[in-house]
């Protein structure tokens, strides 16, 4: 079992609309967790970290974990073309560990 | 550009034949993280250095690829007698790992093809 796991996709949906990207973990040690966004041909680029249960929000985007369940979301808000991407959950395994993407595209 | 640099961005070759990528990390960053990425995969670890001191290898490492970072500044990926199984991007990240939060900064990788 990976540590790390995603809900593959891949994902559509209109602009505007609400997204909800998730993953789940098995390490209970995994103390925080980041979010990547990866455009096409691009190296993952760091969107948002979070750490402990509860919700983060940054402008149009919110983490949440749920240690509980060991889940982990993503939720983007107002959803835009340009944020048609692949996105990565990725824990602290004793080095960084991916999920292994979900792909969205934003139809305009 | 004060990113994570890598060279070159793309790269074929014939099997058997060997390549050398090159990752220039963010200047005051310690640490410095190789990662491998196949089409619809997240990236999988490859090997890290703190400073110039490579600190661990993954078993995905074989015997092929050799890592260096001489002065604890840039970074050298070389993969020997290539196998059409090393297609792959190889992607460079830098950290300033300080705490328990560190942050990964990747670079735009290189895409390698091996025919």
């Amino acid at each position: 079992q990976k540590e790390v796991e995603q809900d593959p996709g891949p994902l559509s949906v209109p602009e505007g609309a609400i997204v909800s990207l998730n993953c789940t973990y098995s390490n209970s040690a995994f103390q925080y967790f980041m979010w990547y966004r990866q455009y096409s041909r691009k190296g993952p680029e760091l969107l948002m970290y979070t750490y402990s249960s509860g919700n983060k929000e940054d402008g149009r985007f919110t983490a949440q974990v749920d240690k509980s369940s060991k889940y982990i979301s993503l939720f983007i808000r107002d959803s835009q073309p340009s944020d048609s991407a692949t996105y990565l959950c990725a824990g602290p395994a004793r080095q960084l560990t991916f999920g292994s993407g979900t792909q969205l595209t934003v139809l305009p | 550009d004060t990113g994570v640099s890598q060279d070159p961005r793309h790269k074929i070759t014939k099997r058997g034949q060997n390549v050398t990528f090159r990752c220039d990390p963010i200047s005051e960053h310690n640490r410095l993280y190789w990662y491998r990425q196949t089409l619809g995969q997240g990236p999988e670890f490859l090997t890290y250095f703190q400073n110039e001191a490579q600190l661990e290898k993954s078993r995905l490492l074989s015997d092929r690829f050799s890592a260096e970072r001489p002065k604890g500044s840039f970074s050298t990926l070389e993969i020997q007698r290539t196998e059409q199984g090393d297609s792959a991007m190889y992607l460079c990240a830098s950290s300033l790992a300080r705490g328990q939060h560190e942050k990964l900064f990747f670079g735009s990788g290189t895409q390698l093809s091996v025919l």
